[in-house]
C-alpha cells in the first residue's frame, strides 16, 4: 500500500522558473510533512518541514503548502537555479510512528 | 558537526553470501533508523532504534535481515542468505530523539550478482 503519492516523477524548468512537486497522502493521523533534496551518491538531506497547524511555510525559495482537507502538500521553488537540480522526496510520519513514509521522488533537472 | 559516518561505502556480493554494513550516528543521537533505498524508489524504512532498544522492525524481513546496536551508539545491520533483490543503498539515518529531524550518512551501495 503506497501511502504517500508523489507527482511528477520528473521534472524538467528553465532556470529562474518556478518548480513545484506534488504530494497526497492517506493516514489522517500523520502529523509531520518533510521534502529531502538527495544528490547522486549522497544521502537524503533535509530542506523544508511543515506541520499540519500551519497552511504555507516559506524558507528562502523553499515554500511548503499544506491543504489538510484535501490531504496534500506541495513543495515550490521559486528563481529555480542550475545547484537545485537533484531528486526530491516527499516524506511523511506520525501517529506513533517515527520512521518516514517517503513518495517514489521526483527527478528534477533546472536547464541553464 | 561529524555527520552519519557508513562503511563500506560499496560491496558486491554473489547471491546466497552474507554481507554487513556498519553505521556511527552523530555523537549524542538517541534515535538510530536503517532504510534501504532501491533504485529509483523513495527510502523504506528497516528498522528503528531507540538507544539500543527495537522501537519498529515491522518491514524488516526477519528471515534474512538482522540488526543491533550494542551500547546504544554503533549499529550493524546484517543481511544472511542474500538475494538479488536486495540490491539496493542501505541508508543509516539518526536523530536526536524520536519525531525530531533525521540526519543520513551517504549510504552502502549492496550489489548481489
Amino acid at each position: 500500500q503506497q501511502q504517500v503519492k508523489q507527482s511528477p516523477q520528473s521534472l524538467i524548468v528553465q532556470k529562474g522558473g518556478i518548480s513545484i512537486i506534488n504530494c497526497a497522502y492517506e493516514n489522517t493521523a500523520f502529523d509531520y510533512f518533510p521534502w529531502y533534496q538527495q544528490f547522486p551518491g549522497k544521502g537524503p538531506a533535509l530542506l523544508i518541514a511543515i506541520r499540519p497547524d500551519v497552511s504555507e511555510k516559506k524558507e528562502g525559495r523553499f515554500t511548503i503548502s499544506f491543504n489538510k482537507s484535501a490531504k496534500q502538500f506541495s513543495l515550490h521553488i521559486m528563481d529555480s537555479q542550475p545547484g537545485d537540480s537533484a531528486t526530491y522526496f516527499c516524506a511523511t510520519t506520525g501517529g506513533g510512528a517515527d520512521g518516514l513514509t517517503f513518495g517514489k521522488g521526483t527527478h528534477l533537472i533546472i536547464q541553464p | 558537526e561529524a555527520g552519519v559516518a557508513q562503511s563500506p561505502r560499496y560491496k558486491i556480493i554473489e547471491k546466497r553470501q552474507s554481507v554487513a554494513f556498519w553505521c556511527n550516528p552523530i555523537s549524542g543521537h538517541a534515535t538510530l533508523y536503517w532504510y534501504q533505498q532501491i533504485l529509483g524508489q523513495g527510502p523504506k524504512l528497516l528498522i528503528q532504534f531507540q538507544n539500543n532498544g527495537v522501537v519498529d522492525d515491522s518491514q524488516l524481513p526477519k528471515d534474512r535481515f538482522s540488526a543491533e546496536r550494542l551500547k546504544g551508539v554503533d549499529s550493524t545491520l546484517k543481511i544472511q542468505p542474500a538475494k538479488l533483490e536486495d540490491s539496493a543503498v542501505y541508508l543509516c539515518a539518526s536523530s536526536l530523539w524520536r519525531a525530531t529531524e533525521a540526519f543520513f550518512g551517504q549510504g552502502t551501495r549492496l550489489t548481489v550478482v
